[in-house]
């Protein structure tokens, strides 16, 4: 099993360009998340997914867009990049219920100029 | 508001020593609490967890110890090795039982 995968590993934008951050995983998790991570602030939630065809917004939502049309595929988009969006993302999926942790990806550095 | 926080941001240990790593969580109501380790350039990976009718979960090397009176949570690694050196984060699940709250994570450094 491959895990969380995140593709790409980097990516470098410019202020306004769009993007996709893609997230697959293929341990027949229904939720799944994104994270992203800033210096000394930990981890805060961008969008999750208890399943296939269900979103909701977190924390920090603005300027984010996701969809789950399959119970694999977790795609984030970026819909006007901005300098602020400049961090580390993370994917993670998790069973439903109760009692069970996460597995993250290995992450995408973002940099937006 | 929720919000999980750690008292020390860095933390240097003996190679050998043990190490404690502590954390304070405000939600009193947060049933299940996870220690993640994050190694440089790769995603945080389970540690451990504890729900919280415990007071103490024990597992290789690593133990976790919540006071649920205090609000206060940490993670205990026996013999610390080189191969721990890297920040540790602790999380609590939310209100709604579906996600995690992060702290700001602890950098554990292990010295030869």
């Amino acid at each position: 099993n491959a895990g969380v995968t995140q593709t790409p590993k980097f990516q470098v934008l410019k202020t306004g360009q769009s993007m996709t951050l893609q997230c697959a995983q293929d341990m027949n998790h229904e939720y799944m998340s994104w994270y992203r991570q800033d210096p000394g602030m930990g981890l805060r939630l961008i969008h999750y997914s208890v399943g296939a065809g269900i979103t909701d917004q977190g924390e920090v939502p603005n300027g984010y867009n996701v969809s789950r049309s399959t119970t694999e595929d977790f795609p984030l988009r970026l819909l006007s990049a901005a300098p602020s969006q400049t961090s580390v993302y993370f994917c993670a999926s998790s069973r439903s219920g109760q009692g069970y942790g996460y597995t993250f990806g290995s992450g995408t550095r973002l940099t937006v100029v | 508001g929720e919000s999980v926080g750690l008292h020390l941001p860095t933390l240097s240990v003996q190679e050998g020593d043990n190490s404690i790593i502590n954390c304070a969580y405000s939600n009193s109501a947060s049933d299940y609490f996870i220690w993640y380790k994050q190694e440089s350039g790769k995603g945080p990976q389970f540690i451990i967890d504890i729900r919280s009718n415990m007071d103490k979960r024990q597992g290789q090397r690593v133990t976790v110890l919540l006071n649920k009176t205090v609000k206060h949570l940490s993670l205990q690694i026996a013999a610390t090795q080189p191969g721990d050196s890297a920040v540790y984060f602790c999380a609590e699940r939310d209100n709604y039982g579906q996600n995690f709250v992060f702290g700001p994570g602890t950098r554990l450094s292990v010295l030869p």
